[in-house]
C-alpha cells in the first residue's frame, strides 16, 4: 500500500497568513493527489483534484502544488473559517489511502 | 442538485451484521462509482472500497475484504454496505462519496456504534 505522510500534524496560524501543508507519499504517485477539507462534526469536502486542480466553489485562496511523491496544499491568508482537519489522498493506485491529517488551527 | 442521504446512526449487537444505504439523487446513479469511507472517532479517514453501479464491479482494500460487501440498487439509487461481525473496532462513521475524478460529494455519514 502506499503510505501518505502528512505534516505537520498541528498548525497554528494567524488570520492572514499563508500556511502550507505537506502531503508525502510513500512511493511516486504522479499527480493524482487530492484534498479534502473536514470541519468539525461536517463530512469531508473536495478542495483540490489532481494536485492542482481548482475546484468550483472553493475559495480560490487553496491552491496545491507538486508532482511524484511531494505535495503542498497552500492556503493564502488563512480565514477563521479554515480551521479543520486537511487529508492528501493517493488517487493513483489501490487502496486510495488517505494521509493522517493536519489539523489547522487559528492562534 | 447532488445528494447523498445516509441514515444518521445505527446501534448494532457484537457479532453481528448491519447494512447500510446511501440513496443518491440529483445525477444518473449508473454514471458515476461509489466510494465507501471509515471514520473511527477523533481518527482519520480510511478508504474501504468502491462499485461501479453500472455493473456492479467491485474493489476494495483488501483489510476490509472480509467485512465489507458493497452492493447497489439501480431500481432506487442507492448502494449499501454490509459490515459483518461486528466489534467494538467497527464503531465509527462511515461515509458513502461519489467519485467524479475524486471525491466530489459526500454524505452526512452514518454512525455505527457497536455494543451489547
Amino acid at each position: 500500500d502506499i503510505v501518505m505522510t502528512q505534516s505537520p500534524a498541528i498548525l497554528s496560524v494567524t488570520p492572514g497568513d499563508r500556511v502550507s501543508l505537506s502531503c508525502r507519499a510513500s512511493q511516486s504517485i504522479g499527480d493524482y493527489l487530492h484534498w479534502y477539507q473536514q470541519k468539525s462534526h461536517e463530512s469531508p469536502r473536495l478542495l483540490i483534484k489532481y494536485t492542482s486542480q481548482s475546484i468550483s466553489g472553493i475559495p480560490s485562496r487553496f491552491s496545491g502544488s507538486g508532482s511524484g511523491s511531494d505535495f503542498t496544499l497552500s492556503i493564502n491568508s488563512v480565514d477563521p473559517e479554515d480551521v479543520g482537519v486537511y487529508y492528501c489522498q493517493n488517487g493513483h493506485s489501490f487502496p486510495r489511502t488517505f494521509g493522517g491529517g493536519t489539523k489547522l488551527e487559528i492562534k | 442538485q447532488v445528494q447523498l442521504q445516509q441514515p444518521g446512526a445505527e446501534l448494532v449487537k457484537p457479532g453481528a451484521s448491519v447494512k447500510l444505504s446511501c440513496k443518491a439523487s440529483g445525477y444518473t446513479f449508473t454514471n458515476y462509482w461509489m466510494h465507501w469511507v471509515k471514520q473511527r472517532p477523533g481518527q482519520g479517514l480510511e478508504w474501504i472500497g468502491e462499485i461501479n453501479p453500472y455493473n456492479g464491479r467491485t474493489n476494495y482494500n483488501e483489510k476490509f475484504k472480509n467485512k465489507a460487501t458493497l452492493t447497489v440498487d439501480k431500481s432506487s439509487s442507492t448502494a449499501y454496505m454490509q459490515l459483518s461481525s461486528l466489534t467494538s473496532a467497527d464503531s465509527a462513521v462511515y461515509y458513502c462519496a461519489r467519485f467524479y475524478y475524486a471525491l466530489d460529494y459526500w454524505g452526512q455519514g452514518t454512525s455505527v456504534t457497536v455494543s451489547s
